[in-house]
């Protein structure tokens, strides 16, 4: 099975600080991405990774920054906390075959709240 | 105009019954087509995929995909309370690894 772990499931942050979240998978894909969820709105893409060190913007990179320097590992950057980014932040990853779409597995996600 | 389009209900149904949850896209593109399941405060969960026009049947799912009309849907057959969640109907389209989500169909099953 595919295991894809998020490094905590609740999160609390002060506005103005720099908050790292940290995602790691254990099935060695090559693609990976960062959402966030909130009511209404589902799930919206902020960056995803296709290799190591290569990134892409997602549909709401504002605010915030991603590394990805070793394969299993991405992580999203909150450079300065603001309160409208208090959410559910989910990472998945998938693999890249030549055949066929892959589907994308799922972390247990983060609750961050921006106090 | 959304890209992936779901009724955000709730869909009430009775054990038992079959649930019925529907799916419309925008993109003539899209080639591959998800169904996740999200329960309250939980990350979503493959279920079932489905590349090609028809039905595709796993144990008590079935999706069907109509890619003239631009439509997937997924079947719940015997529907139990511990069905009742948040549907999210996903879509990839050609060449790329990007997946468009829809919002969600909330189900709730009675007993």
């Amino acid at each position: 099975d595919v295991k894809v772990t998020q490094s905590s499931r609740y999160l609390v942050k002060r506005t103005g600080e720099k908050v790292f979240l940290e995602c790691v998978q254990d099935m060695d894909h090559e693609n990976m991405f960062w959402y966030r969820q909130d009511p209404g709105l589902g799930l919206r893409l902020i960056y995803f990774s296709y290799d190591v060190k290569m990134k892409e913007k997602g549909d709401i990179p504002e605010g915030y920054s991603v590394s990805r320097e070793k394969k299993e590992r991405f992580s999203l950057i909150l450079e300065s906390a603001s309160t409208n980014q208090t959410s559910m932040y989910l990472c998945a990853s998938s693999s890249t075959l030549l055949s066929s779409n892959q589907p994308q597995h799922f972390g247990d996600g983060t609750r961050l709240s921006i106090l | 105009q959304k890209e992936v389009e779901q009724n955000s209900g709730p869909l009430s149904v009775p054990e038992g019954a079959i649930a019925s949850l529907n799916c419309t896209y925008s993109d003539r593109g899209s080639q591959s087509f998800f169904w996740y399941r999200q329960y309250s405060g939980k990350s979503p969960e493959l279920i079932m995929f489905i590349y090609s026009n028809g039905d595709k049947e796993d144990g008590r799912f079935t999706a069907q995909l109509n890619k003239a009309s631009q439509y997937v849907s997924l079947l719940i057959r015997d529907s139990q309370p511990s069905d009742s969640a948040t549907y999210l109907c996903a879509v990839q389209s050609y060449n790329t690894d990007k997946l468009i989500f829809g919002t969600g169909t909330r189900l709730q099953v009675f007993p």
